[in-house]
């Protein structure tokens, strides 16, 4: 059955460090998503891409955030310079299309130090 | 009204008992809506979609009230490994067609 897969399971970070979440979506799905869920909460919307450009963001979405397609099969998040609030679940999610049913991957842990 | 509204729990239920989870959205415009479950510190795993009335997959049925903008899960004959949070999602009209999660039931299925 085919999957998302993101990499890597756990980052630890310091405050004030770049880091880079990545993930592999379902081949022929069309939607990717970021979501993240801090610990004892509920699962929050970050971002949705669709050919190849953004289409929705939140408010969480900040400038420190980018999201970017580097090549036919990842799907990368970018926090630039991190906080200790950004410690969360970060889950990425993909679609065959809109509006329709997503599959998460297992998730990426960060935690900022 | 929040955009989509739980009960967050915990159910606790003997092994072999029918529950039922409740769900509110206030999206109008909403067509399709999901049920999520989610273990302890891992990924979101899809339950159920729901895009007419309801539907019915084994133990599981879920049911849509348009009118009241309401969503119900029932599990019957529930199992130990039933125990998990079950997430209310509903999916944007806007054009990112983003997930809006409830914050969650949580169920415990006891001996």
């Amino acid at each position: 059955e085919p999957e998302v897969t993101q990499t890597p399971s756990h980052q630890v970070t310091q405050m004030g460090q770049e880091v880079i979440l990545r993930c592999v979506p379902i081949s022929n799905h069309l939607y990717f998503y970021w979501y993240r869920q801090i610990l004892g909460q509920k699962v929050e919307f970050l971002v949705s891409f669709y050919n190849n450009e953004i289409s929705e963001k939140s408010e969480i979405f900040d400038d420190q955030f980018s999201v970017e397609r580097p090549d036919g099969s990842n799907f990368t998040l970018k926090i630039r310079s991190t906080k200790l609030e950004d410690s969360a679940m970060y889950f990425c999610a993909s679609s065959e299309l809109g509006g329709t049913e997503a599959f998460f991957g297992q998730g990426t842990r960060l935690t900022v130090v | 009204r929040k955009e989509v509204e739980q009960d967050p729990g915990p159910f606790n239920v003997p092994e072999g008992a029918t529950v039922a989870f409740n769900c509110t959205y206030s999206n109008s415009a909403s067509q399709s809506f999901f049920w999520y479950r989610q273990d302890c510190r891992k990924e979101p795993k899809l339950l159920m979609s729901v895009y007419s009335s309801g539907n019915e997959d084994g133990r599981f049925t879920a049911q849509l009230n348009r009118a009241s903008q309401y969503i119900s899960l029932l599990i019957r004959d529930s199992k130990l490994s039933d125990s998990a949070t079950y997430l209310c999602v509903v999916p944007g009209t806007g054009g990112g067609n983003k997930l809006t999660f409830g914050t969650g039931t949580q169920l415990k299925v006891e001996l």
